[in-house]
């Protein structure tokens, strides 16, 4: 099973600022199959990027992801408002498909 | 429009069996796994397993497989997610999202709101 890392746990940040959050698999991935979700308190998972950096429809530009291996990042260039929330990267390539712990991204 | 329509939540005793359900409505049914994923209260996201509606081939998660299991109903565009015999520890929300067959880059990319189950003597 592939287990993925995610750091930093808790990121405190204000609107404005730039965040990078990290995602760290066990063995090396195929990074057409890395997502990377959002998640805001009562709601359901969001997609964001799918294929390491393919944005999904309706997500913002200033959402980006990159990697390769067992490195991969979620890069939101400047923060609003409503980007304060959990955030989880999947790996789906391999089955069974696993989930990172998640960062929360607070102000 | 696109949606996955999840059945209301459910209280149970412990030993009880339970069928859940996510109904796809806005896109071709058989064109998209249905997963399903488990989040423990305050806790992460748990990848249960997989169906392919087209021919009803599934696959799960090793930690999950035996105690649950999955299911289609083509002629309502139904997917279902049951236990034959309910834990306490079973007690979460549980969503269903869609991935497509094709496309294989794609992720899930809509989810159901998610049902909750509570198991409790």
């Amino acid at each position: 099973e592939v287990v993925l890392t995610q750091s930093p746990g808790t990121l405190s940040l204000s609107p404005g600022e730039r965040a990078t959050l990290s995602c760290r698999a066990s063995q090396p991935l195929n990074s057409d199959f890395l997502a990377w979700y959002q998640q805001k308190p009562g709601q359901a998972p969001r997609l964001l990027l799918f294929g390491a950096s393919f944005r999904a429809i309706g997500v913002p530009d200033r959402f980006s992801g990159g990697g390769s291996g067992t490195e991969f990042s979620l890069t939101i260039s400047w923060l609003e408002p409503e980007d304060f929330a959990l955030y989880y990267c999947q790996q789906y390539g391999d089955s069974p498909f696993t989930f990172g712990p998640g960062t929360k991204l607070e102000i | 429009e696109v949606q996955l329509v999840q059945s209301g939540a459910v209280m149970k005793k412990p030993g009880e069996s339970l069928m859940i359900s996510c109904k796809a409505s806005g896109y071709k049914f058989t064109s998209y796994y249905i997963n399903w994923v488990r989040q423990m209260p305050g806790k992460g996201l748990e990848w249960l397993g997989a169906i392919a509606p087209f021919d009803s081939s599934n696959t799960y998660n090793p930690s999950f497989r035996g105690h649950v299991s999955v299911s289609v109903d083509r002629s309502v565009s139904t997917a279902f997610l049951q236990w034959r015999s309910l834990k306490v520890s079973d007690s979460a929300l549980y969503y269903c999202a869609r991935r497509p067959v094709s496309g294989a880059r794609m992720a899930m990319d809509v989810w159901g709101k998610g049902t909750t189950v509570s198991v409790s003597s």
